[in-house]
């Protein structure tokens, strides 16, 4: 089983430059999530997705963008990149169907760095 | 907004002793609870959860955690620490109607020989 699928799982973007960060997962959930983790400030969410064709903005959406064309992939698009955007982005997924307190399965992250 | 706090950044425990993490939650409606550990290096996995029935409710790797809603707590436990319990462990909470995960701040854990 591949779970949630990350990649890249590192890079280093100069400021202005754009980039997406692709998320795949297979166990066919609704819900995915994008979440960026800044050391001490835990887990704050960039958006989600209730199912395909249907996004949400989270706390922290401002210089994202994503897009949900399939159940299986979300990617996040970082338009001109800022140094505040360095940090490790995880992707997640949970949920089948109406499953309310469905757990979310995540994967291995990215480790994004601007300079 | 649904939210969790969690205090203390950082735990320090004996390996052999208790470790206890706290979480509370902000709602009247009770919530559904998750705590997650973290690995270095590693995505999150969990650990255990509440969503209904008994409020005492036992994980993976001896640890358990117990919903009080007249506290508003979902307080993790392990009776006796171990040193491959060093990590970061995050309580969080989605609510009814909506699958929107939010976490707290974290615990980093450092267990002492």
């Amino acid at each position: 089983n591949a779970g949630v699928t990350q990649t890249p799982k590192f890079r280093i973007l100069k400021i202005g430059q754009s980039m997406t960060l692709q998320c795949t997962q297979d166990m066919n959930h609704n819900y995915m999530y994008w979440y960026r983790q800044d050391p001490g400030m835990g887990l704050k969410l960039i958006y989600y997705s209730v199912g395909a064709g249907i996004t949400d903005k989270g706390e922290v959406p401002n210089g994202y963008n994503v897009s949900r064309s399939t159940t299986e992939d979300f990617p996040l698009r970082l338009e001109l990149a800022a140094p505040s955007q360095t940090s490790v982005y995880f992707c997640a997924s949970g949920g089948t169907g109406a499953t309310e307190g469905a757990e979310a399965f995540f994967g291995q992250g990215t480790r994004l760095t601007v300079v | 907004a649904q939210s969790v706090t969690q205090l203390g950044s950082h735990v320090s425990v004996s390996e052999g002793a208790l470790v206890l993490l706290r979480c509370n939650y902000s709602s009247s409606v009770p919530p559904y609870l998750f705590w997650y550990v973290q690995y270095p290096n590693q995505g999150l996995q969990l650990l255990l959860k509440y969503t209904t029935g008994a409020t005492l409710v036992k994980g993976i790797n001896g640890f358990e955690a117990e919903f009080k809603k007249s506290e508003t707590s979902f307080h993790l436990t392990k009776p006796s620490a171990h040193m491959s319990d060093a990590a970061e462990y995050f309580c969080a909470v989605t609510f009814y109607g909506n699958n929107r995960l939010a976490f707290g701040k974290g615990n980093q854990v450092v267990v002492i020989p």
